[in-house]
């Protein structure tokens, strides 16, 4: 049971590039997010996503963009690349929503964009 | 929308003492309190969590305690061990598991 996986772990990018982080659960779970990591900041959401075909903006959603195509799959895209989106993404998954459900992370992909 | 100071940032302790980490937030329709430990390369996981209609919650080592008039709650660990020793986040949901996370402490456990 692999849990929360996502590909790639590390990634360099230019500046006004493009790529799309996979995150991929095993667990069946309606609730999928993303979240980013950085120094003295704690984790700030992106997106997320309450079922399959819906997204929703987060905290923090400007210059990314969400799919969740498949139940089981949620992609973020970065269309063009900022020194500002240097971090540390986090996916995770949740079994139910509203105010309890304890989140599942995935180990982080690290992205320095330059 | 939500806001959650967590202090301190950096907390460091003998093996066998106690570590206190306090979170405060800010809006009262919060009624979800979990705590997450991150080990160096990887995500964070969920050790204890409280909700608003309990005032403390302990787990072996570990306890949560909640003041919801002062809109604040700590984690208490006792009898710390090496292994101990990692970033901890305190974090506040008002709903669909959209958590928000305190800025994270580094806990650092001397033996």
């Amino acid at each position: 049971n692999a849990g929360v996986t996502q590909t790639p772990k590390f990634r360099v990018l230019k500046t006004g590039q493009s790529m799309t982080l996979l995150c991929a659960q095993d667990m069946n779970h309606e609730y999928m997010y993303w979240y980013r990591q950085d120094p003295g900041m704690g984790l700030r959401l992106i997106h997320y996503s309450v079922g399959e075909g819906t997204t929703a903006k987060g905290e923090v959603p400007d210059g990314y963009n969400v799919s969740r195509l498949k139940k089981q799959n949620f992609l973020l895209g970065l269309e063009s690349a900022a020194p500002s989106q240097t971090s540390v993404y986090f996916c995770a998954s949740s079994e139910a929503g509203g105010n309890t459900g304890e989140l599942f992370f995935g180990e982080g992909s690290r992205l320095t964009v330059l | 929308g939500e806001n959650v100071e967590q202090h301190p940032s950096t907390l460091s302790v003998q093996e066998g003492d106690s570590a206190v980490i306090k979170c405060t937030y800010s809006d009262s329709a919060s009624n979800y309190f979990p705590w997450y430990k991150q080990e160096l390369g990887k995500g964070p996981q969920l050790i204890i969590d409280i909700r608003s209609n309990v005032g403390e919650k302990k787990d072996q080592r570990i306890a949560v305690t909640l003041n919801k008039t002062a809109k604040h709650f700590s984690l208490h660990i006792t009898e710390t061990q090496p292994e101990d020793s990692a970033v901890y986040f305190c974090a506040a949901s008002v709903g669909y598991g959209k958590l928000t996370f305190g800025q994270g402490t580094i806990l650092t456990v001397h033996p």
